[in-house]
């Protein structure tokens, strides 16, 4: 199985500024999916970028992904307090995938 | 269309009895797959299931852990014996087929005094 490990753990941002949180992973991969968790409950599945893709956009969301250098990174632009959670990665390269321990994200009003 | 559901939402146990988390997943959806998220911690993969066959058991962490799925539906993880280390969240995901998006239901919170 693979796991993602995002990196920094914890970020704290004022509302308005954007948020960086940056995933590696070791093996080559078919897809890599982004998800918020809020509160410890339920993933929330953000967005899907596939290995022959470089950079994706949903919303005030921008997902990219660097097959060469194992990494993707996950942007969200004008931050809102209701963005603060935890954001997961999760490169898929098989039937099953273990998330790594997420990006911990306050936005701060 | 409904999404992933899990019963119940919070369990509060004693310590040496035994817990049923149940998963309805997205009707059509042939992989389900279960995890577990202790405080603060990131998700653990527990058992994947593609069909009624678990061709992943890898992740449970003894064998008081098991699980099965009938009907290509409704799945039950079932802990023998709790321990005050199984208390943590339960969660469900799943997907069209293995290689699609996951959906993760709320989750069961698990207490094991």
């Amino acid at each position: 199985s693979q796991q993602g490990e995002e990196d920094p753990q914890a970020l704290s941002i004022q509302e308005g500024e954007n948020a960086t949180m940056n995933c590696s992973y070791k093996t080559s991969i078919n897809n890599l999916q982004w998800y918020r968790q809020n509160s410890g409950r339920g993933l929330v599945h953000l967005i899907l970028i596939r290995s022959n893709e470089r950079e994706k956009h949903s919303g005030r969301l921008r997902v990219t992904l660097d097959t060469s250098k194992k990494s993707s990174s996950l942007l969200i632009t004008a931050s809102r307090a209701a963005d603060t959670a935890s954001y997961f990665c999760a490169p898929r390269s098989g039937q099953n995938f273990v998330f790594g321990p997420g990006t911990r994200l306050s936005v701060l009003p | 269309g409904a999404g992933v559901s899990q019963s119940p939402s919070n369990k509060v146990t004693e310590k040496g009895k035994d817990v049923e988390l149940r998963c309805d997943p997205i009707s059509g959806h042939t992989a389900l797959y279960w995890y577990r998220q202790s405080l603060g911690q990131g998700l653990e993969f527990l058992i994947y299931f593609q069909g009624n066959s678990a061709p992943d058991k890898s992740g449970l962490p003894s064998d008081r852990f098991s699980a099965e799925r009938t009907g290509g539906s409704v799945s039950t993880l079932t802990i023998q014996r709790t321990q005050q280390e199984d208390s943590a969240v339960y969660l469900c995901a799943s997907s069209y087929d293995p290689q699609r998006t996951q959906y993760f239901g709320p989750g069961t919170r698990l207490t094991v005094l």
